[in-house]
Parts: C-alpha cells; structure tokens; sequence
C-alpha cells in the first residue's frame, strides 16, 4: 500500500495572507489528524478528522481549520499567517476504529512564514 | 491528563553499544504508549507499540521497549548501536477522547552515535 502523502513539501508564505495543506491518508484509513512541529513547542495536535467529522482538537485557536472529504483525504488550513505558524505540519493516518491503533505519518509540509 | 516525559533530550553512544531510551508516562487510565523516530528532514515513522497485549515489545530494526506499570515506564533498548540509528526519537501516549486518535508526544532525545 502506498504511504501517506502530502503535498506540497515546501512552502514559503507571507504574514497575514492563508494556506491550505493537503493529506492523502492510506488507503482504507478512515482517520486523519494534523499536528504541528516546531523547535520550541515541539509536536502539537491540531485535530483529527473521522468520516468526515471532526473528532478531536487541540489548542490551536480559530485560524486552524480542517476538513475531509468523502475520499477521506484532508487539508488544512491557516488564514492570517504569523510569523510563529513556522513549522513542519505533518499528517497521521490510521484505521480509525476500535482500540487506537498507530498512526502513519506522511513526510510533512514544511511551512515557513516571512 | 496523560502525558509522557523523556529524560536526556541528547543521547551519545559508539557504535556497538548498549542504547538506551528512557520514557515515563503518566496516565490514569491503561495507556497505548508509542515509539517514533524522525531521521533529518522525514516525518514520524513507528518503531512499536504497547496496546496491553504483551509487556515486552519488539520493534523494527531490532529495537524493543519494556512497559513496567510499577515504574511507569516504557523504555526504549537495543543491544547494540549502528550509525544508521542515529536520529531523534519520540515516546508518545495515545489520548483517548471521545473514542478518537490523539497522540501526545514527549519532548524527544536525540541519539548520537559515534565511531
């Protein structure tokens, strides 16, 4: 089966203007979650999405946003950019279902902010 | 809330040594503890997993960690050290909230491994 994939690697975006992440989950994964990596803070959950739902979040405020799609890929989305949204955002999948089975992650999009 | 904390953000061992990881958690419930590695530029990739199956786990790459409910913890071992292995490792608790998937992720240690 072929991996998680994000797209794109690498982005170099402006303060204030948005972004948008895309996740394709592995095949048959129905879950999905996002988080943020960063050298201070270190690894963040931003939420998880299942069957279309957000089933989870974390304490990011409102400017993180996220959806998915009948397909069960995701994106994700950061409007009015700050300096500090720098980081490597990384997406999880997994079955979903019954007892928390792991969760793959793709390589991560790596956002920097200027 | 259950949380997960690992000791020595920087581990240095030569090459053919022991390595040894340390990750404690704290979890009030029976916890769904993981070990990641992230080598340079690469996300997350899963070395194992304890699920309350068996205590001792074993791993890829000849890893394997012990969960000891006693101590509270779910060290990460290998008996001996290759320079391939040099990468910064997290230990991560499975948050269950509302029945879904939310790892919380200790601060990571780097492991150094010289000749």
């Amino acid at each position: 089966k072929a991996g998680v994939t994000q797209t794109p690697r690498y982005l170099i975006k402006t303060r204030g203007q948005q972004v948008t992440l895309s996740c394709s989950p592995i095949s048959g994964h129905r879950s999905v979650s996002w988080y943020q990596q960063t050298p201070g803070q270190g690894l963040q959950f931003l939420f998880e999405y299942f069957s279309e739902t957000q089933r989870n979040k974390g304490n990011f405020p409102g400017r993180f946003s996220g959806r998915q799609f009948s397909n069960s890929r995701s994106e994700m989305n950061v409007s009015t950019l700050e300096l500090g949204d720098s980081a490597l955002y990384l997406c999880a999948s997994s079955p979903g279902t019954g007892r928390p089975y792991e969760q793959y992650f793709g390589p991560g999009t790596r956002l920097t902010v200027t | 809330a259950q949380s997960v904390t690992q000791l020595g953000s920087h581990v240095s061992v030569s090459e053919g040594a022991l390595v040894l990881l340390r990750c404690n958690y704290s979890s009030s419930v029976p916890p769904y503890l993981f070990w990641y590695v992230q080598y340079p530029n690469q996300g997350l990739q899963l070395l194992l997993k304890y699920t309350s199956a068996a205590t001792l786990v074993k791993g890829i790459n000849g890893f394997e960690a012990e969960f000891k409910k006693s101590e509270t913890s779910f060290h990460l071992t290998k008996p001996s050290a290759h320079m391939s292995d040099a990468a910064e490792y997290f230990c991560a608790v499975n948050s269950l909230t509302g029945g879904g998937n939310k790892l919380t992720f200790g601060t990571g240690t780097q492991l150094k491994v010289e000749l």
